[in-house]
């Protein structure tokens, strides 16, 4: 079946812009997960939802980064007033619940800001 | 604080076994899993301990010690393809929190 998707898959944009990252988890996945990575490191967990409820945004690094999955399927990671340190690959990943301990990561967003 | 660390990169030569260890320090605990992630792709599930002991599937084995902070990845008869960065994460209420990785480079 199909997996995580994410779009678009690179992103390059003006500082100061608004920027729109998607996430469409594994069908019938309750639990979606984001995720910043940088080059040469570990996942940062950023937030996660359980169905349509933000259940955890403490990863979030400001009021600048925001996230919803309005009907428990899809999620949107929004980045307001972009700056050069938020450069990154934004990875999202789904599970089937928050009881299963694997977490399925989709291939990521490569967020450049210039 | 929450750390957990990693040797930053282990070499080793096809057919041999390599262990990568991972110790944490984090403010809660309900498991340590494993994760694999080959240069330009994404983190891929491997193993999870949730108590003390050895879990073992197929050449890859993860251990876990709760009392020690400590953890361990085994690999075994290593092969080209397991040249990869892994990460220890530890479960923390429902978020995981990762390591810095290890590259692991197998030589032929």
């Amino acid at each position: 079946g199909a997996g995580v998707s994410q779009s678009p898959r690179y992103k390059v944009t003006k500082r100061g812009q608004d920027v729109a990252l998607r996430c469409d988890p594994i069908s019938g996945h309750v639990s979606l997960y984001w995720y910043r990575q940088a080059l040469g490191q570990g996942p940062e967990f950023l937030t996660y939802f359980n169905y349509e409820a933000q259940q955890d945004k403490s990863g979030l690094p400001n009021d600048r980064f925001s996230a919803e999955r309005p009907e428990g399927s899809i999620s949107t990671l929004t980045i307001q007033r972009t700056e050069q340190r938020d450069s990154a690959m934004y990875r999202c990943a789904s599970s089937p619940s928050t009881a299963t301990n694997e977490q399925f990561f989709g291939p990521g967003t490569r967020l450049t800001v210039l | 604080g929450q750390s957990l660390e990693q040797p930053s990169e282990v070499t080793a030569v096809e057919g041999a076994i390599v262990q990568i260890n991972c110790t944490y320090q984090t403010s809660g605990f309900y498991g340590l899993s494993w994760y694999q992630q080959h240069d330009g792709g994404a983190p891929t599930f491997l193993s999870y301990n949730a108590l003390d002991g050895l879990e073992e599937t197929g050449r890859f084995s993860s251990f876990l010690s709760r009392s020690d902070s400590y953890g361990y990845l085994l690999l075994q008869e290593l092969q080209m393809k397991d040249s990869a960065s892994y990460f220890c994460a530890v479960h923390n209420t429902d978020k995981l929190i990762f390591g810095t990785g290890t590259r692991l480079q197998v030589f032929p």
